[in-house]
Order: structure tokens, then C-alpha cells, then sequence
């Protein structure tokens, strides 16, 4: 079965530079969640997306942005990185439809900043 | 802040059923229980979920409560695999999944 992509799985960055993460859901999935995991912590959820429009907002810094595409797709848009940014990056995707509420992460994207 | 209190760690010997508490006194009552688990910086697996009946699919079992306040994920055999931080989460249709400590399940041999 299809799962939920993420790309580019690892990415080095230096410092004030920006980076743009990828995910491509589960078909027919609508909605989107991007977290973020620090060394030795828990996944905090950043931002999340349904129907292409913003749905709920957790800790995301001013700096990134993020998106839901038409075909579902979602970018998360980094600027002016610092090194506290590095960390795992983790897309999920869900569905509105019948009773399945469950979401399914992507491998995540290994970000570090240099 | 995550809704749910779990242990932070457990063991269970390899073969043997591991059972996982998990307490959400809070729980309203269209939230579900969401069981998820993380293998070393992997992406969070989904296990299972429930509203207020026990369930079961492959890979466990959740029983509820019959007053939602928690929840017990059953390992039924558990192997060197299964060594993971899992997750209870308590969220409704719609809401995002939030992550509280877990508990760190080492399977022994």
C-alpha cells in the first residue's frame, strides 16, 4: 500500500540558509500534519492542513511557512535557519472519509544545520 | 499538553504479551484512543484505535475501560521488534495528534 512520502530524507543546511521539506500523502488522504522532533524529545506538532487550507497551528516559529498544494501535496518552507532548527521532520496524512481517523507518518526528512 | 499519563519504561520478555496503561481521565466523549509507536527516529507506526469498544487487528489489542478513563495495549507476543517508545494519544475527528513522553518498551531475550 501507498504511504506517505517525504523528500528529501536528509538535508544539510548552514546557518541564515532555507529550506524547503516535501510531503506527498497517503491517495485520497485531504488532511496534512508536519512535526517536528528534537534530539531525545517527542514529535511536536507544527502545523496541519485539510483541504488545502491552514486547520490548526501548533509551535511553529514565524520563519517557516507551509502549505497544501492542489494535489494535496504539502511544502514546509524553513528561512533563516539556526541550529536549533535541526531536527526530524515528520509529515502524516489522514482522511475525512467514512470512519478511518487514524494518520500515517512518512519516514520524516533528517534536517541539519551547520 | 498531551492529555494522556503513561509509564516511561517497561520491560517484557521476548514471547511474552506486553501490556502498555495508559491513563486519559479527561477524555470527552467523542475522542478516541490512538495508540502509535516510534522505533529509533523512524516515523511514528500507527497500531491501533478505539472510541469505547476493545479492538483488535494484527498487530494488538486495545481494551477500554468501560469508563474511558484508560486504556491497555496488549503486545499478545512480543519480540526483539516491538522494542520501541509507544505512544497514547487521545484526540478527536479532526484535531492533531499530540505527543506526550510514551513509554519505552525494551523487549529482552
Amino acid at each position: 500500500a501507498a504511504g506517505v512520502i517525504q523528500s528529501p530524507r536528509h538535508l544539510i543546511k548552514e546557518k541564515r540558509e532555507t529550506a524547503t521539506l516535501k510531503c506527498y500523502p497517503i491517495p485520497r488522504h485531504d488532511t496534512v500534519y508536519w512535526y517536528q522532533q528534537g534530539p531525545g524529545q517527542d514529535p511536536q506538532f507544527l502545523i496541519s492542513f485539510y483541504e488545502k487550507m491552514q486547520s490548526d497551528k501548533g509551535s511553529i516559529p514565524d520563519r517557516f511557512s507551509a502549505q497544501q498544494f492542489s494535489d494535496y501535496h504539502s511544502e514546509l518552507n524553513m528561512s533563516s535557519l539556526e541550529l536549533g532548527d535541526s531536527a526530524l521532520y515528520f509529515c502524516a496524512s489522514s482522511t475525512t472519509l467514512g470512519a478511518r481517523t487514524e494518520a500515517f507518518f512518512g519516514q520524516g526528512t533528517r534536517l541539519t544545520v551547520v | 499538553d498531551a492529555k494522556t499519563t503513561q509509564p516511561t519504561s517497561m520491560d517484557c520478555a521476548e514471547g511474552r504479551a506486553a501490556n502498555l496503561p495508559c491513563n486519559h481521565s479527561t477524555i470527552s466523549g467523542n475522542e478516541y484512543v490512538y495508540w502509535y509507536r516510534q522505533i529509533h527516529s523512524q516515523g511514528p507506526q500507527y497500531i491501533i484505535h478505539g472510541l469505547k469498544n476493545n479492538e483488535t487487528n494484527e498487530m494488538a489489542s486495545l481494551i477500554i475501560t468501560e469508563d474511558r478513563k484508560s486504556s491497555t495495549l496488549i503486545l499478545p507476543h512480543a519480540t526483539l521488534r516491538d522494542t520501541a517508545v509507544y505512544y497514547c494519544i487521545v484526540g478527536g475527528y479532526g484535531q492533531n495528534f499530540v505527543f506526550g513522553p510514551g513509554t519505552r518498551l525494551s523487549v529482552l531475550p
